[in-house]
């Protein structure tokens, strides 16, 4: 199984909302990200876990909330969203921390509007 | 920080090869790779090529690293319809966490 999975592929939510992306893999992992994709833009990092703790976390405001409940799982938690928040939000794991010796595989993306 | 520029826009007829072009800045990069992303999708790994080659050759796809002028370049052979999509190179360098995401190209390809 070489397939990062995410949920939901939409969301649609207002600036009181609060709302949670989830991420998934199989494949023994220990890295996991999440990014944030503008559109016509490359994406941006957001937070890195390796093996279950936050290591990275590239000044993303509070309103956004990570967690990571076991070695597959990623969640992203969604609280008071402004609307310039709406981007593609990808999800990507990698074999360990170290870039370059690990490629990163990539999720098909949750599209998130905030109205 | 490094610095990763794309030409924004390629646009080719079918069966024709297609070229995409990436400068970069820092020469500490060990790895680069090159994804697909098509529309509304995730990105897909197509290829990658170490620091220490020159070439890589992986079926219609054939990537070359220029060190010196510090340029990698993706060709594409018998370039096809479902080749269309945005195509990052992205570096990365051993010990370090981050990936360098180029700015993208998006393909067209004409039918």
């Amino acid at each position: 199984d070489t397939e990062v999975t995410q949920t939901p592929k939409h969301l649609v939510m207002g600036m009181t909302n609060k709302k949670s992306l989830k991420c998934e893999q199989h494949m023994g992992h220990r890295a996991m990200y999440w990014y944030k994709q503008k559109a016509k833009k490359p994406p941006e990092l957001m937070f890195v876990y390796s093996y279950e703790k936050l290591s990275i976390n590239e000044s993303v405001p509070s309103r956004f909330s990570p967690e990571c409940p076991n070695s597959s799982l990623l969640n992203l938690h969604l609280h008071a969203l402004q609307p310039e928040d709406s981007a593609l939000y990808l999800c990507a794991s990698s074999q360990a921390l170290q870039a370059g010796e690990n490629e990163q595989f990539f999720g098909p993306g949750t599209r998130l509007t905030v109205l | 920080g490094e610095d990763v520029e794309q030409s924004l826009f390629l646009s080719v007829r079918e069966g024709d090869s297609s070229v995409i072009n990436c400068t970069y800045t820092d020469s500490s990069s060990t790895y680069l790779y090159w994804y697909k992303q098509e529309p509304g999708a995730g990105l897909q790994l197509l290829t990658y090529i170490f620091s220490n080659m020159d070439m890589k050759q992986d079926q219609r796809l054939t990537v070359l690293l220029n060190k010196k002028d510090k340029h990698l370049s993706l060709r594409i052979a018998d370039t096809q319809t479902g080749d269309s999509a945005i195509y990052f190179c992205v570096l990365a360098t051993s010990g370090t966490y981050k990936y360098i995401f180029g700015t993208g190209t998006r393909l067209k390809v004409l039918a």
